[in-house]
């Protein structure tokens, strides 16, 4: 099946820096990707939707200064933390779309566990 | 209220029982996916399910969606501890395929 991969695994990074989340399809190419967020314990909150060559769709809530989102190609979105502040601290993960090939299924990366200090 | 509602929250069943998760949604449904997460790790895909009335197995588990497409439930037949984790129910409700909007999950742990 499709892969998608979440770099880094887990970052821990102090307040008041940057963190760059990627999300990678490795064998097929994607559109659109999609960003979620989930606390501890709680369900997976879409913050944004990824697209290629554009600007990023934001949900309600969700600052765009905040989370910078880049899709500058087909088969990488990036997410980054701006100015991490401890309550970013969270499970982020990304899913992707094939395009194309009239596929359905929403595939989703490993997750990124980001603690802010 | 929460437009994908999950239940229960959290289960706990014996080895070898039968369990179910119910998943609703308060929208008709392009397309209901099931996945399963261990705490903290990405998600596992399980199931999709379009067509009202569709059922799909795989291994022990099954999943059915209503004649109506707005809800659907996930059965384990003969659960083990392999079993366990959080099933998350996600729901296409813009027929967009991919941008799903999630149930808060339910816990489930096997006990010996």
């Amino acid at each position: 099946g499709a892969v998608v991969s979440q770099h880094p695994s887990w970052v821990i990074c102090k307040s008041g820096t940057s963190v760059k989340i990627e999300c990678r399809s490795l064998d097929f190419q994607a559109t659109t990707m999609f960003w979620y967020r989930q606390f501890p314990k709680q369900s997976l909150m879409l913050m944004a939707t990824s697209n290629e060559g554009s600007k990023a769709t934001y949900e309600q809530g969700v600052e765009k200064d905040k989370f910078l989102i880049n899709h500058a190609s087909l088969t990488l979105s990036t997410l980054t933390v701006t100015s991490a502040h401890p309550e970013d601290s969270s499970f982020y993960i990304c899913s992707a779309r094939r395009t194309g090939g009239g596929g359905t299924e929403a595939f989703f990366g490993q997750g990124t566990r980001l603690t802010v200090v | 209220s929460q437009e994908l509602e999950q239940s229960p929250q959290s289960l706990i069943v014996q080895e070898g029982k039968n369990l179910t998760i119910n998943c609703t949604s308060s929208k008709t449904l392009y397309g209901l996916y099931w996945y399963k997460q261990k705490y903290g790790e990405g998600l596992i895909f399980l199931m999709m399910l379009q067509k009202g009335g569709e059922e799909k197995s795989h291994e022990k588990i099954t999943a059915k969606l209503d004649e109506k497409k707005q809800q659907s439930s996930l059965h384990i037949t003969a659960s083990q501890p392999s079993h366990a984790g959080i099933y998350l129910c996600g729901a296409d409700t813009a027929g967009t395929a991919s941008k799903l909007t999630f149930g808060t999950g339910t816990r489930l742990q096997v006990t010996l």
